[in-house]
Formats: C-alpha cells, sequence, structure tokens
C-alpha cells in the first residue's frame, strides 16, 4: 500500500495571503496524484489531477505541482470559501489519501 | 449535472447487516466505473471497493474483503453496497463515487454520503 502524508496538520492564513500545501508519497506515484477540498458536511470535491490540471470549474488561483513523491498544492490569495481541509489522494495504485491539511483562518 | 445520491445508512448491532444504494444521474452510468470511499467520524479517506462499468472487474481493500460485495445495476443506474458481518470500526460515512472517464482510480465525483453506524 502506498502511504500518503500530509503537511501541515493545520494551516493558519490570513484572506489574500498564499497557502502551500505538502503531500509526499512513501513510493513513487509519477503524476498520479489528485488533490481534493471538503468543507465541513460536504462531499470531497476534486481539485486537480495529474498533479496539476485544474477540473473543471477551479479557479486559477488554485495550482498544483510536484511529480514522483513530493507534491504541492498551492491557493496563490485566500479566499473565504477557500478555508476547508485538503485531501491528496494517488490512484497510481489502488487509491489512497492523505490524512488532510485544516486550512482556517488565522 | 452529475447527481449521486446515497441511502440506507443507519444503525446496526455489531455482526448485523446492511446494503447501502447510489442512485446515480446526469451521466451515461454504465460507462463509468464506480467506487464507495467512506470517512469515520473526524477522520480521513478510505477506499472500500470498486467495480468496472460492466462489473467484469471488482476490487476490495484488505479491511472489508469477505464481508462488503460491491454490485450494479445499470438499467436502474443504480451501485450498491452490501455489508455484513459488520464491525465497530466501519462506522462511517459512506461515499459513492464515480472514476473520470478514461482513468484509473481518479475519482471526480462523488455523493453526498450516508452515514452507518455500528453500536450495540
Amino acid at each position: 500500500e502506498i502511504v500518503m502524508t500530509q503537511s501541515p496538520a493545520t494551516l493558519s492564513v490570513s484572506p489574500g495571503e498564499r497557502a502551500t500545501l505538502s503531500c509526499r508519497a512513501s513510493q513513487s506515484v509519477s503524476s498520479n496524484l489528485a488533490w481534493y477540498q471538503q468543507k465541513p458536511g460536504q462531499a470531497p470535491r476534486l481539485l486537480i489531477y495529474g498533479a496539476s490540471t485544474r477540473a473543471t470549474g477551479i479557479p486559477a488561483r488554485f495550482s498544483g505541482s510536484g511529480s514522483g513523491t513530493e507534491f504541492t498544492l498551492t491557493i496563490s490569495s485566500l479566499q473565504s470559501e477557500d478555508f476547508a481541509v485538503y485531501y491528496c489522494q494517488q490512484y497510481n495504485n489502488w487509491p489512497t489519501f492523505g490524512p488532510g491539511t485544516k486550512v482556517d483562518i488565522k | 449535472e452529475v447527481q449521486l445520491v446515497e441511502s440506507g445508512g443507519g444503525l446496526v448491532k455489531p455482526g448485523g447487516s446492511l446494503r447501502l444504494s447510489c442512485a446515480a444521474s446526469g451521466f451515461t452510468f454504465s460507462s463509468y466505473s464506480m467506487n464507495w470511499v467512506r470517512q469515520a467520524p473526524g477522520k480521513g479517506l478510505e477506499w472500500v471497493s470498486s467495480i468496472s462499468s460492466s462489473s467484469s472487474y471488482i476490487y476490495y481493500a484488505d479491511s472489508v474483503k469477505g464481508r462488503f460485495t460491491i454490485s450494479r445495476d445499470n438499467a436502474k443506474n443504480s451501485l450498491y453496497l452490501q455489508m455484513n458481518s459488520l464491525r465497530a470500526e466501519d462506522t462511517a460515512v459512506y461515499y459513492c463515487a464515480r472514476v473520470k472517464s478514461g482513468w484509473t482510480n481518479l475519482i471526480d465525483y462523488w455523493g453526498q454520503g450516508t452515514l452507518v453506524t455500528v453500536s450495540s
């Protein structure tokens, strides 16, 4: 099983600031990496796949990078609706998810 | 608009059974692989099971293998999860999830989930 880790567990950011979230895989997943956003009481929403491709309807302030074992999600200028939990997921093998990074208001 | 609506969750005693359903609409259900993913209260996401578009390929997480059965009825645009021998650690919100067309194991749409609570 490919184990995904994320850091930090919680990120406190002021609106308008930049947020950088990290995800690491226990072995290479190539570019088979997705990012999801989940708000309380809601289902996850696909943000990024292929490590860097935005899903349909996702604003350009969300960007992804990385390959192999190290990945990054960047939110360039946080909006109020972006405060949520973010999960990375590898789909190179059976899907496994990271534990999540909670982005909250500073 | 893609819609996935789960039902069938509830409170069940350890060792009991439950059958979850997922009604799909807004897309050609028979063309897509589907997954079940669960989330224990306050915890992260765990993949449970996958089924290909024609039910030819079925896979399970080790944690549910031998106890859960995934199935689908393409004529009814529905996905199912039969859960037997339930344990307390199966308590979670269960999400029905669509695999993005042309991709393997990449989920692009999720339902709102149905809560399963296993407790005596």
